[in-house]
């Protein structure tokens, strides 16, 4: 069954450094998705994209975030300059064509910022 | 903005007894509603979705949902309880008319004791 990856499972960066999550979208899916999950809270929505571009972000993620499809499979999130609040689990998840299509998430990529 | 509310952060049952977990939903257009179910240091898994089809949809393991227009719920229910069923439970919205976020709720962690 195709599955939605991410790596790292679990990164533990210092505060100011630049982290980069990485995930691998269902192969035939064009949209995706970055949420955030600070633990004990809930899931919360950071950035969608679609056709190469961000079609619509949160208040969360503001000039610090960015996201790229740098390559045909690859879509990664980069936080440029870490602050102890961004320590959280970071989901990544994909969606096909169809708008009943329901979001395929994978399992996590837990980032801790010292 | 489209949103929901999870009544009961927590919520325990009997292995055996019926499982309720409530959603409420607020949505000034028709909305797309999901449940997905997060097992401990996993990602989120689509249990079941409602998209304006029948109203009583569903969903795996057991579970189904009902869309009350009237009440504008969307509460989660099995009959009888799994051990296995233990795990946090989120409701989620998406307007119709959008292609992109999902919207959660702060979830439903249920407990089922034998």
């Amino acid at each position: 069954e195709p599955e939605v990856t991410q790596t790292p499972s679990h990164q533990v960066t210092q505060m100011g450094q630049e982290v980069i999550l990485r995930c691998v979208p269902i192969s035939n899916h064009l949209y995706f998705y970055w949420y955030r999950q600070i633990l004990g809270q809930k899931v919360e929505f950071l950035v969608s994209f679609y056709n190469n571009e961000i079609s619509e972000k949160s208040e969360i993620f503001d000039d610090q975030f960015s996201v790229e499809r740098p390559d045909g499979s690859n879509f990664t999130l980069k936080i440029r300059s870490t602050k102890l609040e961004d320590s959280a689990m970071y989901f990544c998840a994909s969606r096909g064509l169809r708008p009943t299509g329901e979001l395929f998430f994978g399992e996590g990529s837990r980032l801790t910022v010292l | 903005a489209q949103s929901v509310t999870q009544l009961g952060s927590h919520v325990s049952v009997s292995e055996g007894a019926l499982v309720l977990l409530r959603c409420n939903y607020s949505s000034s257009v028709p909305p797309y509603l999901f449940w997905y179910v997060q097992y401990p240091n996993q990602g989120l898994q689509l249990l079941l979705k409602y998209t304006s089809a029948a109203t009583l949809v569903k969903g795996i393991n057991g579970f189904e949902a009902e869309f009350k227009k009237s009440e504008t719920s969307f509460h989660l229910t099995k009959p009888s309880a799994h051990m296995s069923d233990a795990a946090e439970y989120f409701c989620a919205v998406r307007p119709s008319n959008s292609g992109y976020a999902l919207n959660f709720g702060k979830g439903t962690s249920l407990l089922v004791t034998p």
